[in-house]
């Protein structure tokens, strides 16, 4: 059964390092989003991305945030300089013309 | 704008018990979706449902049911002869159906199943 993957599993950057977050949405999907979790509450909305360019964000995705989708299959997430407060866990999701949306397995990122 | 509320931030139940997770959304809107899902130890979001505003029938998959009130704004999930298994934090969700993409979460239910 085709899956949302996310690489790497945990990252460790340091405070005002970039750090990109890198996913594989499934193949036939035309929706892309990317969503965070800090540890232990719910889970929010960051960007939604479709034909190429986003098409809603939520006001946590400030300028330090960017996404990319470079080839016909992986969707970027990049923090340009990181914050403590950045810490947590990031989600990629994709969907088809139905409306689940279906995440991979997260990237914990930490920052130190 | 859209909000999902899940009142019982914990329950724990003993094995084989039934159990009920609540979940009640606010919306304007008149065509939505409703989502649950689940998130085991591991981490993961795992799709259960998808759930339309269109569609009140009550829906069974196995030992999971799920049950859809417009009246009340809910939209509740039983899980019948609970295993350990079925321990996670549960994540009921809200969609819009034009114009807003994303997901607007709950804060969760985490259930603990004692063996």
């Amino acid at each position: 059964e085709p899956e949302v993957t996310q690489t790497p599993s945990h990252q460790v950057t340091q405070m005002g390092q970039e750090v990109i977050l890198r996913c594989v949405p499934i193949s036939n999907h035309l929706y892309f989003y990317w969503y965070r979790q800090i540890l232990g509450q719910k889970v929010e909305f960051l960007v939604s991305f479709y034909n190429n360019e986003i098409s809603e964000k939520s006001e946590i995705f400030d300028d330090q945030f960017s996404v990319e989708r470079p080839d016909g299959s992986n969707f970027t997430l990049k923090i340009r300089s990181t914050k403590l407060e950045d810490s947590a866990m990031y989600f990629c999701a994709s969907r088809s013309l139905s409306y689940e949306q279906y995440f991979g397995p997260g990237t914990r990122l930490t920052v130190t | 704008a859209q909000k999902v509320t899940q009142a019982q931030t914990e329950i724990s139940v003993v094995e084989k018990e039934d159990v009920t997770l609540d979940c009640v959304y606010e919306t304007r809107d008149t065509t939505y979706y409703l989502f649950w899902y689940k998130q085991p130890p591991s981490g993961e979001l795992v799709f259960l449902i998808r759930r339309n505003s269109f569609d009140e029938q009550n829906e069974i998959s196995g030992r999971y049911s799920w049950n859809f009130q417009k009246s009340t704004s809910s939209f509740n999930f039983t899980i019948t002869a609970s295993q350990v298994v079925d321990s996670a934090v549960y994540f009921c969700a809200l969609i819009l159906s034009f114009g807003n993409e994303k997901l607007t979460f709950g804060t969760g239910t985490r259930l603990t199943i004692i063996p």
